[in-house]
């Protein structure tokens, strides 16, 4: 069966430093991939998403992820954070010929204005 | 653009009351889900639908039940309410040709069992 690591289960930033949050999944063979946010009380809104192609993904309000496929990783990064971006992400993961995404535990982060 | 509607928003429940809570979707996507957030435990999936006119057990089915009443409407069932089931629920829908294989969350229910 697929899982999802996160492996930064708490970040916290200072307003404008780069981000860059781990997500690795263990299915080797094809696979969507996904970032979700959920900011406080809200519910989850895509933010990228992987299918083929490039991938190098660019998603909204900044936020890229780099699909290593040898890696069996789909990192999130954003070069200059911004206090909005406080909110909890999530990595999931679709294994080929499912419908049933596997998503990671969630990272939190905190930026400090 | 509604997308995914969950009601109630919110709701406090004695323990052993049973309630419904009611999903619905305006995406005519296939597949249905639900989904309860813990601190710490991120998403598990209760049940899901692939299609309408079926259902089947996710992660964490124990005490629930769903009903695919139509295309649109995936509801969740506790029978018999526990402090253990105190929870955000989250509905999704998503379909492979419609979204993608991306799925979309409702709004969320919180859910309080004292």
């Amino acid at each position: 069966a697929q899982s999802v690591s996160q492996h930064n289960h708490h970040v916290i930033l200072s307003e404008a430093a780069s981000l860059e949050l781990g997500c690795n999944y263990s299915y080797g063979g094809t696979v969507n991939l996904f970032w979700y946010v959920q900011y406080p009380g809200q519910h989850l809104q895509l933010l990228l998403k992987y299918f083929s192609g490039d991938p190098l993904v660019k998603g909204i309000k900044g936020f890229e992820a780099e699909f290593i496929k040898s890696r069996f990783s789909f990192n999130l990064r954003k070069p200059s954070v911004q206090w909005s971006d406080t909110a909890e992400y999530f990595c999931a993961v679709l294994s080929g010929g499912s419908y049933i995404p596997t998503f990671g535990r969630g990272t939190s982060l905190i930026v400090h204005p | 653009n509604a997308g995914v509607t969950q009601t109630p928003k919110f709701q406090v429940l004695k323990t052993g009351q049973s309630m419904t809570l009611q999903c619905a979707q305006d995406m005519n996507h296939n597949s249905m889900y639900w989904y309860r957030q813990d601190p710490g435990m991120g998403l598990r999936l209760i049940y899901y639908s692939a299609s309408e006119g079926t259902t089947d057990k996710g992660e964490v089915p124990n005490g629930y039940n769903v009903s695919r009443l139509n295309k649109r409407e995936f509801s969740l069932r506790l029978e018999s309410a526990a402090p253990s089931q105190t929870s955000v629920y989250f509905c999704a829908s998503g379909d492979s040709l419609l979204s993608g294989n991306t799925i979309y969350f409702g709004e969320g229910s919180w859910l309080t069992v004292v």
